[in-house]
């Protein structure tokens, strides 16, 4: 089993929709929550992060995570064209965080259409 | 504003040829450097990180290796490349100390034939 589990999707929604993208993950020593867009043939640019449970927002995005059933989320309203890209969420745990050992889920696919 | 630089973005090359990719960071000193993979359909793996010049830990064995210079310089190389190294190589780099935000380079992606 992968330490954390995201849907590849590819996802397809209309322009205005909300999307909700997901992961899962395994080890319960991870308290740092990351989300990253990337888009194609580019390097990963970090959209949000979170440390333990809760919610944090940034604009049209929310991250959420819930340690109780090891499930974080990002929410995106009022989604764009220029939203399209691979998402990726990544965790850590407080000792991975001082060299930058991050678990990175492997991506979703999302494409926003006009 | 902190930027990083990654070069070169795109190459091919034949099996059992070195390789050097190279990266520098602008903006910031000490920072930690790191080098990630993304292969086809995985996430992105930590290779190697750096907390200071000529410090080096290395997370997968492999055919590769990664030196620090300079205090803004990371490079990977590897003397004999394989297929299997094929990939997108990302360097990357945080604020000494704070790991879990890590801000990547734009790539290059690596095509072994």
């Amino acid at each position: 089993q992968k330490e954390v589990e995201q849907d590849p999707g590819p996802l397809s929604v209309p322009e205005g929709a909300i999307v909700s993208l997901n992961c899962t993950y395994s080890n319960s020593a991870f308290q740092y929550f990351m989300w990253y867009r990337q888009y194609s043939r580019k390097g990963p640019e970090l959209l949000m992060y979170t440390y333990s449970s809760g919610n944090k927002e940034d604009g049209r995005f929310t991250a959420q995570v819930d340690k109780s059933s090891k499930y974080i989320s990002l929410f995106i309203r009022d989604s764009q064209p220029s939203d399209s890209a691979t998402y990726l969420c990544a965790t850590a745990n407080a000792g991975g965080t001082s060299y930058g050992k991050l678990t990175f889920g492997q991506g979703t696919i999302l494409t926003v259409h006009p | 504003s902190q930027t990083i630089h990654q070069w070169p973005a795109t190459l091919v090359q034949p099996v059992g040829s070195p390789l050097s990719l190279e990266c520098t960071v602008e903006g910031t000193s000490n920072p930690n450097l790191y080098w990630y993979r993304q292969a086809a359909g995985r996430g992105l793996q930590l290779l190697f990180y750096s907390v200071g010049i000529g410090q080096i830990s290395s997370e997968v064995p492999q055919n590769l290796s990664a030196s620090r210079p300079q205090d803004r310089q990371f490079i990977l190389s590897s003397k004999k490349l394989l297929l299997s190294d094929s990939g997108f190589y990302l360097c990357a780099w945080s604020v000494q100390g704070f790991g879990n935000t890590i801000y990547f380079g734009e790539g290059s992606w690596l095509t072994v034939v």
